[in-house]
């Protein structure tokens, strides 16, 4: 069981806007971090700090966060979007904590 | 351009340690944040380890204390992961990722993954 609570699956039409969220993160406001993965593939870092994009991630990804939840946005979506989705923050112990992961499919 | 090379696949029997490797081919790990994460077929992502940087010593997840160790030798660029007392439930595929410290604080974009080692636990 996961300690960050994420929905098992979204989904969309190309083009839509769709949101992820992620409950259940420290009140100490740790940091949040989401991560997409291609089933078979390694994790690909999509926003690190909350909201800020690692070079090459297009902005139709943004991340925002308030109090003990965070989102992740896809607007314009894409048929390559489609791909598991993770959140992911520390615990009090500093160590890092993963949700259990949102399959988004690409109507 | 820096890749994150892991080690080969392994079958281990319960009881055994598995050792995996990964070597930042091109570049280092000095003055980077290093964790382990595996994923058990069809499962989630899981938090092993790290290492920050700015705390000197890898920190590990309660579920794990004990078995794992986590360690990086620099002189080779090669940080590593041991896990021990190995059971079925340990079958898994285990990443590597570096990561970019932040705001001047211990925080990491681990924005650079290895392509996985799949670990298999029978008798």
């Amino acid at each position: 069981q996961s300690v960050l609570t994420q929905p098992p699956s979204v989904s969309g039409a190309p083009g839509q806007r769709v949101t992820i969220s992620c409950t259940g993160i420290s009140s100490a406001g740790y940091d949040v971090n989401w991560f997409q993965q291609v089933p078979g593939t390694a994790p690909k870092l999509l926003i690190y700090g909350d909201y800020n994009r690692p070079s090459g991630v297009p902005d139709r990804f943004s991340g925002s966060k308030s109090g003990t939840s965070a989102s992740l946005a896809i607007t314009g979506l894409q048929p390559e979007d489609e791909a598991d989705y993770y959140c992911q923050s520390y615990d009090p112990s500093l160590n890092g904590v993963f949700g259990g992961g949102t399959k988004l499919t690409v109507l | 351009q820096v890749q994150l090379v892991q080690s080969g696949a392994e079958v281990k029997k319960p009881g055994s340690s598995v050792k995996v490797s990964c070597k930042a081919s091109g570049g280092t790990f000095s003055s980077y944040a290093i964790t382990w994460v595996r994923q058990a077929p069809g499962q989630g992502l899981e938090w092993m380890g790290a290492f920050f940087p700015i705390f000197g010593t890898p920190t590990y997840a309660q579920k794990f204390h004990g078995r794992v160790t986590i360690n990086v030798d620099e002189s080779t660029s090669t940080a590593y992961m041991e896990l021990g007392s190995l059971k079925s439930e340990d079958t898994a595929v285990y990443y590597c990722a570096r990561g970019t410290t932040y705001s001047s604080s211990w925080y990491a974009a681990f924005d650079l993954w290895g392509q996985g080692t799949m670990v298999t636990v029978s008798s």
